[in-house]
């Protein structure tokens, strides 16, 4: 069975501030990855995918990540977060068969952006 | 991309009552599936919703605690029986479209059981 491990819980960060959010994963077979946000009280809007091809996925608002095969990392970064960023990240992997079918998700991290 | 509608948006129960949540989607779907995320906590994969036949559940959710219908390719419900204060939760719709590289969400149902 896959799992996603998202190590930190919380990220306090300033804005304007650089803002790492990690993600590790366990799999023995191909696999999609996600980055989706959660504004308060909202659904889940994607922020990135990986599927194949380059390694550095861009996406939306200013985000991107890095899919690194042999540490099974999927790290989210961004080089400077405003506070509309501050909200909920959850890393997602997709079962192996290379849909996005059924998602597995991390804990998810909240990043609290202030002044 | 995909619109998902949920209805209701949240609901507030008494215990040992039932709610079915309906999940409308604007274009006709391969894949709908129905998550649950518990207060403070990530999704969970339930089910997923099989157009025509029994929905495919996860361990540790059964088919008399969460019936799941889904008539045709663009709707589905999910009903939660014989409710508890635990059961008191987010309840998520979400569908994949085409070669399903990519998981659509609906806003969610929050659910207190009292």
């Amino acid at each position: 069975a896959q799992s996603v491990t998202q190590l930190d819980s919380q990220v306090p960060v300033f804005e304007e501030a650089p803002v790492e959010l990690r993600c590790n994963y366990s799999s023995s077979v191909s696999v999609y990855l996600f980055w989706y946000v959660q504004y308060p009280n909202q659904g889940l809007q994607l922020l990135l995918k990986y599927l194949s091809g380059s390694t550095l996925v861009k996406g939306i608002n200013g985000f991107e990540a890095e899919f690194n095969k042999s540490q099974t990392s999927f790290h989210l970064r961004k080089p400077s977060v405003h506070i509309s960023d501050t909200a909920e990240y959850f890393c997602a992997v997709s079962e192996g068969t290379g849909t996005a079918s059924k998602l597995t998700f991390g804990t998810g991290t909240r990043l609290q952006v202030t002044l | 991309s995909a619109v998902i509608s949920q209805k209701p948006s949240r609901d507030i129960c008494q215990r040992g009552t039932s709610l079915t949540i309906q999940c409308q989607v604007d274009s006709q779907v391969t894949m709908m599936f129905w998550y649950r995320q518990q207060p403070g906590q990530s999704l969970t994969l339930i089910a997923t919703a099989n157009q025509g036949s029994e929905a495919t559940y996860e361990s540790g959710f059964v088919i008399d605690k969460f019936p799941i219908s889904r008539p045709n390719l663009t709707f589905s419900t999910l009903t939660v029986s014989n409710m508890s204060p635990e059961d008191s939760s987010i309840y998520l719709c979400s569908v994949a479209l085409g070669r399903a590289t990519e998981a659509f969400f609906g806003q969610g149902t929050r659910l207190t059981v009292v």
